[in-house]
């Protein structure tokens, strides 16, 4: 019940198209879903957030879409750009239980 | 600024050998953590601590150990390296609160032979 499932494990996207990742989780006392952007031989950093109370959030060309019903979240990148190549995670964590529980991680490929 | 400041970069090692890996804020956060990162597998947390003096285990403690003396440093220390903990481990610190953004460190790459 504490896992998140990451897809794909890694997407390849032509420059200008949508980028989409999908994450589930099982547990229901999940509060707060952020999503992480890492490029290599750095850290990853907070690229958008989102909790359970609404249903979509959009921060530029990122969007996180939230379905609480069917216990998924995924990240739009819209007009995929190449400075968009990373790995990506979605996370979930709970109440006052602020330790994140990561997903598997997807590496995007933004083609030319 | 320089946020959170990881030290070595790199390192190899030998069965058996201990070493320890630094981790430095300078942002005054309450909390920090020490993740793993394995292909396939995420983060995986390690230990982390809420504050000076209070370290708690996370999900794969074992062969690891923490101590959390200053609020700005949070040593990791392997005790007897295995070729298992080859990995890369990253050190983050976020402020204390609900919600509140995790910032890394650029990583150590380790690797164990």
């Amino acid at each position: 019940q504490q896992q998140v499932k990451q897809s794909p494990q890694s997407l390849i996207v032509q420059k200008g198209g949508i980028s989409i990742i999908n994450c589930a989780y099982e547990n229901t006392a999940f509060d707060y879903f952020p999503w992480y952007q890492q490029f290599p031989g750095k850290g990853p950093a907070l690229l958008i957030a989102i909790r359970p109370d609404v249903s979509e959030k959009k921060e530029g060309r990122f969007t996180i879409s939230f379905n609480k019903s069917a216990k998924q979240f995924s990240l739009h990148i819209m007009d995929s750009q190449p400075g968009d190549s990373a790995t990506y995670f979605c996370a979930a964590s709970m109440g006052s239980n602020y330790q994140l529980i990561w997903g598997a991680g997807t590496k995007l490929i933004i083609k030319p | 600024n320089a946020g959170v400041t990881q030290t070595p970069k790199f390192q190899v090692l030998k069965t058996g050998q201990s070493m320890t890996l630094q981790c430095a804020q300078d942002m005054n956060h309450e909390y920090m953590s020490w993740y793993r990162q394995d292909p396939g597998m995420g983060l995986r947390l390690i230990h982390y601590s809420v504050g000076a003096g209070i370290t708690d285990q996370g999900e794969v403690p074992n062969g690891y150990n923490v101590s959390r003396s200053t609020t700005e440093d949070f040593p990791l220390r392997l005790l007897s390296a295995a070729p298992s903990q080859t990995s890369v481990y990253f050190c983050a610190s976020r402020t204390g609160g609900r919600n509140q953004p995790q910032h890394f460190g650029d990583g150590t790459r380790l690797s164990i032979l």
